[in-house]
C-alpha cells in the first residue's frame, strides 16, 4: 500500500461548485498532516495545516480522521483561481526529525 | 514575507556531467530539504539536512548526490556525474524547526535537463 494516496483526478468543476478531495495514509505513526496546492510547473505552496478537530479558512475545510488513517479538503465557492494541483502531505515524526511524505495530488480544473 | 531562494531557474546539461543546484533557504530557518519532481509525477523526497549534517536521504540519493552547506547561507545540492533520467524539478524548501506542526516553503524551483 502506497504512504499517501489520494484521488487522482481530474476534477472538473463549475465556478461556485464544491468540491472535496480525499486522502489516505497507511503509517499510523504520521504526526501531522498539511494540503499543499501546486500550479502547474511551479512549487508546492503550503495551503492549510490540517489540525484534529478540524479547522477551516475561508472557504477551504480540513478534517482529519486518525481512525480511519484519512484526510480531507472541501473547497466551496469554486473560484477560477482554484484551478490546481491539490497535494496531500504526511509528516511522520522520527527520533529526532520529520519525514515527509507528498501524495500524488489531484488535479482540480475550475471552469467558467 | 521571507522566500527561499533558488537558481538557477533552469539547467541544461550534458549526460556525465556534474551540476550544483543552489539554494538560499530563508534566514532564521533550521531544517533544510531538497525534493525532485519528475514531469507529471509526484514530489519525491531526496534528503534532509539539519545541523550541517543529513538528517535522512531516500534511495534515489545515492552516491552521485551529495549537500553541502558551505557558508551558512547557502545550501547546495551536488549531482556528481548527471543521468538522463535525473531531469527533472529540484525544489529546496526550509523549516524554521523541526516540529511537526509546521509546513515547508519551497523555493521556486530548478529545472534540471540532461542530454
Amino acid at each position: 500500500r502506497k504512504e499517501v494516496e489520494q484521488d487522482p483526478g481530474p476534477f472538473n468543476v463549475p465556478e461556485g461548485a464544491t468540491v472535496a478531495f480525499n486522502c489516505t495514509y497507511s503509517n499510523s505513526a504520521s504526526q501531522s498532516f498539511f494540503w499543499y496546492r501546486q500550479d502547474c510547473r511551479k512549487e508546492p505552496k503550503l495551503l492549510m495545516s490540517v489540525y484534529s478537530s478540524g479547522n477551516e479558512d475561508g472557504r477551504f475545510t480540513a478534517q482529519l480522521n486518525r481512525a480511519s488513517q484519512y484526510i480531507s479538503l472541501l473547497i466551496r465557492d469554486s473560484k477560477l483561481s482554484d484551478s490546481a494541483t491539490y497535494l496531500c502531505v504526511v509528516n511522520i515524526l522520527k527520533t529526532s526529525y520529520d519525514k515527509v511524505i507528498f501524495g500524488p495530488g489531484t488535479s482540480l480544473s475550475v471552469i467558467p | 514575507e521571507p522566500e527561499v531562494t533558488q537558481t538557477p531557474s533552469h539547467q541544461v546539461t550534458q549526460m556525465g556531467q556534474e551540476v550544483i543546484l543552489r539554494c538560499v533557504p530563508i534566514s532564521n530557518h533550521l531544517y533544510f530539504y531538497w525534493y525532485r519532481q519528475i514531469l507529471g509525477q509526484k514530489v519525491e523526497f531526496l534528503v534532509s539536512f539539519y545541523n550541517n549534517e543529513i538528517s535522512e536521504k531516500s534511495e534515489i540519493f545515492d552516491d552521485q548526490f551529495s549537500v553541502e552547506r558551505p557558508d551558512g547561507s547557502n545550501f547546495t545540492l551536488k549531482i556528481r556525474s548527471t543521468k538522463l533520467e535525473d531531469s527533472a524539478m529540484y525544489f529546496c524548501a526550509s523549516q524554521k524547526d523541526g516540529g511537526a506542526n509546521y509546513g515547508y516553503t519551497f523555493g521556486s524551483g530548478t529545472r534540471l535537463t540532461v542530454v
